[in-house]
Order: structure tokens, then C-alpha cells, then sequence
């Protein structure tokens, strides 16, 4: 009874490829997010989107790309990966803009 | 300019014990609201508490309560009775944009909390 998952949990990968991260929420929510963490633990979003409808885009490269094929999922493409990437992403979700948010249990990449 | 300032790096308690872990935020925005959350070394984000700034009374949640000094800016989360399992990194947060019609939260740098038996 998972409310926010993500996949992978562990993501290891070289410099230039691209991956992609799953996130799926079952609370019914209308927002969902992604936020990034670096290794000084500091938070920061990257993007919001609401009723699949992108919100938010926080001055992030154009290699990051999120897609929500519906209001449960938020995905994150990541093309040519570069080793500043590396930090533990994490997706989140809220009733609506107003209410508290729900975090997945982020995904650690390490780009090598 | 720091929207959320948390200044104690790490904070020591023992077990039982009330602690504080301070918050102070930075906005001109009239409607906001504030959270709290909870990361332990396992890494997920937890959800806290919650105070918005029409709020006339301080939030609680179990043994978790915010003290909110609005003219001071400040939203300092108190835990009563600490436990082993308090132990982690607590971030406060702000929510603004409400009037420009957006909403993200900011996070401050974290508090390392260790409970000590």
C-alpha cells in the first residue's frame, strides 16, 4: 500500500548515457513533484506539475525532461548524463497545491 | 537572500528530553505555510507538521509542536519526550507563491537531530 514509489531505488550509470526515473502515487492526488538532493543533503525542486500540466520548471538543463502520461504518474528523463547529476532524486505528491507533500523514497544515481 | 535559515547544524539530546530545533524563514508574501520533515538515515522524506500563516494557534502533531512567532519570522519545531528512533535530519520548508499563483516548497539546510539513551 505504497503511496509514492520510485524506481529504480539505485541507479548506477557512465557519463553521457541517458536513464530514466519511474515515479507512481495512489493517494489521488492532482500535484506531483520532483525534487533534487545533493551530497550536502540541500533540497531543491526541480519541477511541479499539476493535472498533468507542467507548473514548475526551477532553471533545470534542458537534459532533464519530466512526463506525466496521467495525474498518477511523473516520470524524469535524463539525457546525456554528466557526473554533477549525481545526487538521490526524489518525487512527491500533493492533494492540491495547498496541502503538505508526500515523498517517495528517492532514487540514489551515481553517474561514473 | 536564505528564504529558510536553520542555524544548529546538529543538536544533541537525550532520551526524554524536550529539544528545539529552530526555523527562521524570510518572505513578503502574505500567505504562506510552513513544514516540517523528518529524514532518517534510511532516506525518505517525512512529513511532520504543518503550520500556515493565518493560523491563530500553534500546530501540533503527537509529540511534535511548531512554535510560530510570525512577527520574529521564526517556526521552531519543539519535540517532546525525545525517542531513540528521533534521530535524523529535520528540514523546515516554506510555501509561498500563493498571490502568483504557483506553489513549491523551499527547504532549509537541516538540523542533524541524535537522540542518545
Amino acid at each position: 500500500d505504497t503511496a509514492v514509489s520510485q524506481t529504480p531505488k539505485y541507479l548506477v550509470t557512465q557519463m553521457g548515457n541517458d536513464k530514466s526515473i519511474k515515479c507512481e502515487q495512489n493517494l489521488g492526488h492532482d500535484t506531483m513533484y520532483w525534487y533534487k538532493q545533493d551530497s550536502k543533503k540541500f533540497l531543491k525542486i526541480m519541477f511541479s506539475y499539476n493535472n498533468k500540466e507542467l507548473i514548475i520548471n526551477e532553471t533545470v538543463p534542458n537534459r532533464f525532461s519530466p512526463k506525466s502520461p496521467d495525474k498518477a504518474h511523473l516520470n524524469l528523463h535524463i539525457n546525456s548524463l554528466e557526473l554533477g547529476d549525481s545526487a538521490v532524486y526524489f518525487c512527491a505528491s500533493s492533494q492540491d497545491r495547498f496541502y503538505e507533500q508526500y515523498f517517495g523514497p528517492g532514487t540514489r544515481l551515481t553517474v561514473t | 537572500a536564505q528564504k529558510i535559515t536553520q542555524t544548529q547544524p546538529g543538536m544533541f539530546v537525550q532520551e526524554k528530553e524536550a529539544v528545539t530545533l529552530d526555523c527562521t524563514y524570510d518572505t513578503s508574501d502574505p500567505s504562506y505555510g510552513l513544514f516540517w520533515y523528518k529524514q532518517p538515515s534510511s532516506g525518505e522524506m517525512i512529513f511532520l507538521i504543518y503550520q500556515g500563516s493565518y493560523d491563530q494557534q500553534n500546530a501540533t502533531e503527537g509529540r511534535y509542536s511548531l512554535n510560530f512567532q510570525k512577527a520574529r519570522k521564526s517556526a521552531n519545531l519543539v519535540i517532546s519526550a525525545s525517542q531513540l528512533g528521533d534521530s535524523a535530519m529535520y528540514f523546515c520548508a516554506m510555501r509561498e507563491g500563493v498571490n502568483t499563483g504557483f506553489q513549491k516548497l523551499v527547504f532549509g539546510t537541516g538540523t542533524r537531530l541524535l537522540v542518545s539513551p
